[in-house]
């Protein structure tokens, strides 16, 4: 069955340092792959999203995830943070044919001032 | 555009109560989704629906639970009766329904609280 691992459950870094969560996933094709964050009290924010072509994508907020095939990951990165970037990150996979998305159990990430 | 719409944003309400939730997905979305969110289990799929019609409902927990979509632009998740252990965030989201192309909007959701 296809799934995504978000190995770390929380993740404390200092503002202005970079940041990277990790995400690993389970399927067998080429799947789509997605960021997303929540803020406190709010739904949740797309970030990014790779669906084909160039692994390293581009997103919101400064934000870049980059696919590895070969490692079945899709780590997101920020060169550096900022208070405001303190949430929840959700990785998630789109399965090709199927419309539902299967979310990792997310990261959430403090930052120390 | 409005984005997913989500009413009411915060429900209080007594065990043994009906309780409905709405969602308004974006206008000329064709698949909409029911998830709930605790601490516990994290983010949960529900049901989904595309054109109207449930597609996958396995993530029902049980029948206390039930979703309908009469029309393109609303769908309702119901629990009758409530339960304490329903306690939790619900998010409607909403996507295109091209099949090759899964990108879903997130309403803002409702907390549901049952005493």
């Amino acid at each position: 069955a296809q799934s995504v691992t978000q190995p770390d459950i929380h993740i404390t870094v200092s503002e202005g340092a970079s940041l990277e969560l990790r995400c690993n996933y389970s399927y067998g094709a080429t799947p789509y792959l997605f960021w997303y964050v929540q803020s406190p009290g709010q739904g949740l924010q797309l970030l990014l999203k790779y669906f084909s072509g160039d692994t390293l994508v581009q997103g919101i907020k400064g934000f870049e995830a980059e696919f590895k095939r070969s490692q079945s990951s899709f780590n997101l990165r920020k060169p550096s943070v900022h208070w405001s970037d303190a949430a929840e990150y959700f990785c998630a996979v789109g399965l090709q044919g199927a419309q539902k998305l299967v979310f990792g159990q997310g990261t959430r990430l403090t930052i120390n001032p | 555009d409005a984005g997913v719409i989500q009413s009411p944003r915060h429900e209080v309400t007594e065990m043994g109560q009906e309780v409905t939730l709405r969602c308004k997905p974006i206008s000329g979305h064709n698949s909409l989704f029911w998830y709930r969110q605790t601490m516990m289990r994290g983010l949960e799929l529900l049901i989904y629906f595309n054109n109207n019609v449930p597609i996958d409902d396995s993530g029902m927990p049980e029948d206390r639970f039930s979703a309908k979509m009469p029309n393109a632009s609303f769908s309702t998740l119901k629990i009758q009766p409530s339960e304490p252990r329903d306690s939790a965030v619900y998010f409607c989201a909403s996507s295109l329904g091209d099949r090759n192309y899964n990108e879903q909007f997130f309403g803002p959701g409702t907390r549901l609280t049952v005493l």
